[in-house]
């Protein structure tokens, strides 16, 4: 399984964006970069996923470094509820449901 | 719709008992996948089922198993309780496809004395 290295955690100021790096030189090329997330007390919930180019959906931004080497999870916004430990996960897209999790970023979020 | 469901959601049994877990998908996701989260060793796959078959596997004892109905109503079972069995257990459902995003239950949060 291929693996990632994230931050053990990360602070930030609500209503700023959040920058949550991840670190992946191992990638293969067919892994697809995913993001999850765990609210306290809750299970972890699906955020983005890419595989070469950024993405962008309700929830946050993904942009991928050229080399694939890196990705960065990008909160536009923050907010209290985004409080949580962020998880940077690459997975073989090939129907196998297995998430690796490495100990993810917990980012706290200050009002 | 309705979410993943997990029941119990807590549970308190001795070692040596076994124990029987649930997890009910969303509806129409075929996939169900077990996870166990510790303090120490974080969230760890234990298996995957697909249409009442395994379909992955992680690296967790035979005491460790799991079914999936016709229904694809899921359970997992642990026997011969250990004090290391005590974690958090996590459902995740899933279409089963090419588009992967799965969705985790609440959890069953065991407790082995």
């Amino acid at each position: 399984d291929a693996k990632t290295t994230q931050p053990n955690s990360m602070e930030s100021n609500e209503e700023e964006p959040v920058h949550l790096p991840c670190n992946h030189s191992t990638i293969s090329g067919t892994d697809y970069i995913h993001w999850y997330r765990q609210l306290p007390s809750q299970g972890p919930e699906y955020v983005i996923h890419g595989l070469t180019s950024n993405v962008n959906n309700r929830m946050a931004s993904l942009a991928i470094a050229e080399d694939r080497k890196s990705s960065t999870l990008i909160l536009h916004r923050a907010t209290l509820r985004d409080a949580a430990v962020y998880y940077c996960i690459l997975r073989d897209d090939q129907g196998a449901q297995k998430l690796v999790f490495g100990q993810g970023t917990r980012l706290t979020i200050n009002p | 719709k309705a979410g993943v469901t997990q029941t119990p959601r807590y549970l308190i049994k001795t070692r040596g008992q076994q124990v029987t877990l649930s997890c009910s998908p969303i509806s129409g996701h075929r996939s169900v996948s077990w996870y166990q989260q510790t303090p120490g060793q974080g969230l760890q796959f234990l298996f995957e089922y697909f249409s009442e078959t395994q379909r992955n596997k992680g690296n967790f004892p035979g005491r460790f198993s799991g079914r999936q109905f016709s229904n694809s109503r899921s359970e997992m079972n642990v026997s011969t309780l250990e004090l290391g069995d005590s974690a958090l257990y996590l459902c995740a459902s899933s279409f089963g496809g090419e588009y992967n995003e799965q969705f985790f239950g609440p959890g069953t949060r065991l407790t082995v004395l």
